[in-house]
């Protein structure tokens, strides 16, 4: 089992709509996660940070995360073109110190083309 | 403020040849991490640094990658001999300490290895 796993894609939206996109993860004890964006040919932009369950809402994003059920995910609302990017979903895991500051674990990516 | 500085942009060598990718990252950020992304791999942390104090290689390859960072403004990434396998790019990324690890990419070096 992969530690951090994304639906690869691609996931097509029209503009407009709601982009959903999941990511699980295999570390109970994992601490912190993050969303990027990537453009293609472009460096990971760090857009979403979330600690605690629930949600969590900036702008036209949103990210959930269920520590119980090992999920984070991410809702874009109103999707536009240029969102249509690859998000990486990346997960802190548990550090063996007891510090939460760790390596980041990412997954492979799920490509969203939105489609005006 | 700048963000995090990387060069070169673009490297092509031949096999055999000794790489250099350097890093400058984010002023005040207390760690630095060097990434390789390739379409198969995805993106892999290769090392990480805190303090200047390297605090997890395993990621590196094998003994032809090297990093070092003499100091808080200045790290470097180094192949040698480089090797068509390690045709990707890298990414340099830095964090601040009471963030819970949220890092900061820079622009990357496409490395091509002919």
């Amino acid at each position: 089992q992969k530690e951090v796993e994304q639906n690869s894609g691609p996931l097509s939206v029209p503009e407009g709509a709601i982009a959903s996109l999941n990511c699980t993860y295999s570390d109970r004890g994992s601490q912190s996660f993050f969303w990027y964006r990537q453009y293609s040919g472009k460096s990971p932009e760090l857009i979403m940070s979330i600690y605690s369950n629930g949600d969590k809402e900036d702008g036209r994003f949103t990210a959930q995360l269920n520590k119980a059920s090992q999920y984070v995910s991410l809702l874009i609302r109103d999707s536009q073109p240029s969102d249509s990017a690859t998000y990486l979903c990346a997960v802190n895991p548990r550090h063996a110190g007891g510090t939460s500051y760790g390596k980041l674990t990412f997954g492979q990516g799920t490509i969203l083309t939105v489609h005006p | 403020d700048a963000g995090v500085i990387q060069s070169p942009r673009h490297e092509v060598t031949e096999m055999g040849q000794e790489v250099t990718l350097r890093c400058k990252p984010i002023s005040g950020h207390d760690y630095l991490f060097w990434y390789r992304q390739t379409m198969m791999r995805g993106l892999e942390l290769l090392i990480y640094f805190n303090n200047n104090v390297p605090i997890d290689d395993s990621g590196m390859p094998e003994d032809r990658f090297s990093a070092k960072m003499p100091n808080a403004s200045f790290s470097t990434l180094k192949i040698q001999p480089s090797e068509p396998r390690d045709s990707a790019v890298y990414f340099c990324a830095s964090s601040p300490r009471d963030t819970d690890n949220e890092q900061f990419f820079g622009p990357g070096t496409r490395l091509t290895v002919l």
